[in-house]
């Protein structure tokens, strides 16, 4: 009964490679994000999407293309992985972009790059 | 400089005992503030959200208390339990950025028997 989950757990992957990561909700929600925590354990906001539409795109190097086939997923490809990348990713979900609304994280994917 | 810092890093206390964790942030105007409960190989959990006119909301065991005079906000814990052992992050919601949520760095709570 997994509200937001995240596939793969763990992925451990060469640099140069192109992986991806899915990523499912079944909270009815419209709005969907993919946020990275580093090292430090910071969390920062990639991409966010609403209805299938983007509307937050951070700062991220091309190389990252988020995908949403329909609003109760989002998936994530990486091509030409760099060792930079090696962090953890997670994705989350809200009834509405508006600020107030609650949002629920997924599990995370640990994306290991060597 | 992140715009969400908290302290301490990490703490240590016994089961039994409350703590206090801090958070201060520069981000204005903000929204509300909410702090979040990450277990190890998880995903944060929400456990309150204050707006920017409220001073406290409790949550079980949990209370947040806000001071948007002087951005700052706390979580106190009381009566720990060792399954409070977790990393606690507060989050502040910016208004003129998309509404987008930034994050401290988390206080690593650890309860020991």
């Amino acid at each position: 009964d997994t509200a937001v989950s995240q596939t793969p757990k763990y992925l451990v992957t060469q640099m140069g490679n192109d992986k991806s990561i899915k990523c499912e909700q079944n909270l009815g929600h419209d709005t969907m994000y993919w946020y990275k925590q580093d090292s430090k354990k910071f969390l920062k906001i990639m991409f966010s999407y609403n209805n299938k539409e983007l509307i937050i795109n951070e700062t991220v190097p091309n190389r990252f293309s988020p995908k949403s086939p329909d609003k109760a997923h989002l998936n994530l490809h990486i091509n030409s992985l760099e060792l930079g990348d090696s962090a953890v990713y997670f994705c989350a979900s809200s009834q509405s972009p508006q600020g107030f609304y609650e949002q629920y994280f997924g599990p995370g994917t640990r994306l290991t790059v060597t | 400089k992140n715009q969400v810092e908290q302290s301490p890093q990490s703490l240590i206390i016994l089961e039994g005992k409350n703590c206090t964790l801090q958070c201060n942030y520069t981000v204005s105007p903000f929204s509300n503030l909410r702090w979040y409960k990450q277990d190890t190989g998880r995903g944060p959990v929400s456990l309150t959200i204050m707006t920017f006119s409220e001073n406290t909301k409790s949550n079980g065991r949990y209370t947040a208390t806000l001071d948007a005079d002087t951005k700052q906000s706390s979580l106190h814990i009381t009566a720990s339990q060792l399954s409070d052992s977790a990393s606690y992050i507060c989050v502040v919601t910016q208004v003129n950025a998309g509404n987008m949520l930034t994050f401290g760095g988390g206080t690593r709570l650890m309860v020991k028997p």
